[in-house]
């Protein structure tokens, strides 16, 4: 089954400690997102990447750092620099657009909380 | 101009009715307008989508329309049940060019038996 697979399901982040939240997909698809999810807030952007070796800063990328080595491979780091991280992140993956039916496929998420 | 306005934030349905959620887009680059439903603890499924080259699609129980001039479309949930209880997301994007969904803020939708 294609799909995406973000582990883990949930994560708890001491103050002051990274943590880094796996996103896996085998869709072939080129590009791959993140965003995060608060209560009222929709969807918000913190990274996307086009293409392997390659990523932009969405609209919340502060206290966040990504990679792209592997097309199937898109982890992201919450930095201690990241003030207020509970929340829960969602990885997203789209081949290329022109098809109606291009959308996002979209993980599980993971929560995230601070203890 | 990048925005994509939701609304209402909440809706309440009885079973049988019809649900009606609306947004609005300012940038008249878009081409693409898909829904997702999402369930709690789960990550948003794409639900149906439109180019705004028709005014509707129909797709089972589930409508969008489309009005160009006014920059706005909806989504219509017919015979409305509770297994469709669930936050619905807008969003809108320029296709060609890969550019990035938009999405709008979410609507929570709760189905009364």
């Amino acid at each position: 089954d294609g799909g995406i697979t973000q582990s883990p399901k949930y994560l708890f982040r001491k103050e002051g400690q990274n943590v880094t939240l796996s996103c896996e997909q085998n869709l072939n698809h080129d590009a791959m997102y993140w965003y995060r999810q608060d209560p009222g807030q929709g969807l918000r952007l913190i990274y996307y990447s086009q293409i392997v070796n390659d990523f932009q800063k969405g609209d919340i990328a502060e206290g966040y750092s990504v990679s792209r080595e592997k097309k199937e491979s898109f982890p992201l780091t919450v930095t201690s620099a990241q003030k207020n991280p509970t929340a829960f992140y969602l990885c997203a993956s789209s081949p290329p657009g022109g098809d109606l039916n291009y959308g996002y496929t979209f993980g599980s998420g993971t929560r995230l909380t601070v203890v | 101009q990048q925005q994509v306005k939701q609304s209402p934030q909440s809706l309440i349905v009885q079973k049988g009715g019809i649900s009606i959620i609306n947004c609005a887009y300012e940038n008249t680059a878009f081409d693409y307008f898909p829904w997702y439903q999402q369930f709690p603890g789960k990550g948003p499924a794409l639900l149906i989508a439109i180019r705004p080259d028709v005014s509707e699609k129909k797709e089972g129980r589930f409508t969008i329309s489309f009005n160009k001039s006014a920059k706005q479309f909806s989504l219509h949930i017919m015979d409305s049940q509770p297994g469709d209880s669930a936050t619905y997301f807008c969003a809108a994007s320029k296709r060609k060019s890969q550019g990035n969904l938009i999405f709008g803020k979410g609507t929570k939708l709760s189905v009364k038996p």
